[in-house]
């Protein structure tokens, strides 16, 4: 079955960055994108960005496009989310999730990964 | 940027009730129109994805409808499991924007 499996909760300081880690198994990596989604405590859901495997290509969100980079490592199946210049706005639950190549839905999702700014 | 605006933001209703939640994009998307169900705590789940094309294990109960501008989420008999925030999403350009969340409670 498709699972997602992402890595642990995070506390970084203002300015500093985090890589989050979102392995992928149960289906052909490269034939679907990954989105990153976050959720800031108790808000609705922010789109990220997209990054397909195949070939590496990126779509950000214009609003995070200097602090964020997505990658990805095909040998072992898991996407990378970075972001840097940490901010406590940016304290939110992060998810990745395997998009539709054709529409860029969201089908199977990670369970997400908490990331908290705080000094 | 294209706005998603669901309605209403919040609603009550008791199981067996049908259930209409609404999404207006600010320009038209054809149908690149998804849903999300979320509970507490957890991760989305796809329900609808373009517009009206029920996801795979999803209920029969969960229908939708619409294109252009304005879609509709239809519970038919509400159950139990069913009390969450529901989010509609274009995926018709980027940036991939969400609405604003419906959440569902119990009467």
């Amino acid at each position: 079955q498709v699972q997602l499996v992402q890595s642990g909760a995070e506390v970084k300081k203002p300015g500093a960055s985090v890589k989050v880690s979102c392995k992928a198994s149960g289906y052909t990596f490269t034939t679907y994108g990954i989105n990153w989604v976050r959720q800031a405590p108790g808000q609705g859901l922010q789109w990220m960005g997209w990054i397909s495997p195949s070939n590496g290509n990126t779509n950000y969100a214009q609003k995070l496009q200097d602090r964020v980079s997505m990658t990805t490592d095909t040998s072992t199946n898991t996407a990378y989310m970075d972001l840097s210049s940490l901010r406590s706005d940016d304290t939110a639950v992060y998810y990745c999730a395997r998009g539709d190549p054709q529409s860029y839905y969201s089908d199977h999702w990670g369970q997400g990964t908490l990331v908290t700014v705080s000094s | 940027d294209i706005q998603m605006t669901q309605s209403p933001s919040s609603l009550s209703a008791s199981v067996g009730d049908r259930v209409t939640i609404t999404c207006r994009a600010s320009q038209s998307i054809s149908t690149y129109l998804n849903w999300y169900q979320q509970k507490p705590g957890k991760a989305p789940k796809l329900l609808i994805y373009a517009a009206s094309s029920l996801q795979s294990g999803v209920p029969s109960r969960f229908s939708g409808s619409g294109s252009g501008t304005d879609f509709t989420l239809t519970i038919s008999s509400l159950q139990p499991e069913d009390f969450a925030t529901y989010y509609c999403q274009q995926s018709y350009i980027n940036p991939l924007t969400f609405g604003g969340g419906t959440k569902v409670e119990i009467k």
